[in-house]
């Protein structure tokens, strides 16, 4: 059964270091999602993007972040300058149609020091 | 915006028992129910999900409810078993709003089933 995929795992990042968080959706998927989630709180929505654009994004989802799908198959999220607040664990999600179940990824934990 | 409580935090329950886990959420015009589950360090998976036009959905021993009018729903585990043990998480969404339909998330509750 397709999965979407991310990579890495796990980040070690300094404080201020640009990171890119890569997310590989099931192929014939159409919606693309961010999730993060800081430890002990809830999933939350950072951004979900559509037909090459972003479709809604969170409050969460300010000027240091940002997301592209560079080729036909990867879709990532950037973070410009990281924070210490940023250390999360961060899900990408996919779905096909506009009434379909969004499947997500196995995360990348990301950890700024 | 939509908000989404999830209560309790924490539950155990013993081996063969039934386990409950309740949602509220705010937003009346959200239409689309999801539960996922999580087992550590695994990525959330969708387990049973329900629509605002139906009360109730059964899948072999998941069952899910929905008071549109109070605004809850429910999770019913039946004859747990240990593999059960895992956080569960309850959503909704708003589905046909366009290309967005985001999920808002309770913060997740740790079922623990004892043998």
């Amino acid at each position: 059964e397709p999965e979407v995929t991310q990579t890495p795992s796990h980040q070690v990042t300094q404080m201020g270091q640009e990171v890119i968080l890569r997310c590989v959706p099931i192929s014939n998927h159409l919606y693309f999602y961010w999730y993060r989630q800081i430890l002990g709180q809830k999933v939350e929505f950072l951004v979900s993007f559509y037909n090459n654009e972003i479709s809604e994004k969170s409050e969460i989802f300010d000027d240091q972040f940002s997301v592209e799908r560079p080729d036909g198959s990867n879709f990532t999220l950037k973070i410009r300058s990281t924070k210490l607040e940023d250390s999360a664990m961060y899900f990408c999600a996919s779905r096909f149609g506009a009434a379909d179940t969004q499947y997500f990824g196995p995360g990348t934990r990301l950890t700024v020091l | 915006g939509e908000n989404v409580e999830q209560h309790p935090s924490t539950l155990s329950v013993q081996e063969g028992d039934s386990a409950v886990i309740k949602c509220t959420y705010s937003d009346s015009a959200s239409n689309y129910f999801p539960w996922y589950k999580q087992e550590l360090g695994k990525r959330p998976q969708l387990i049973i999900d329900i629509r605002s036009n139906v009360g109730e959905k059964k899948d072999q021993r998941i069952a899910v409810t929905l008071n549109k009018t109070a605004k809850h729903f429910s999770l019913h585990i039946t004859e747990t078993q240990p593999e059960d043990s895992a956080v569960y998480f309850c959503a909704a969404s708003k589905r046909g709003s366009g290309a967005n339909s985001k999920l808002t998330f309770g913060k997740g509750i740790t079922l623990s089933v004892r043998p």
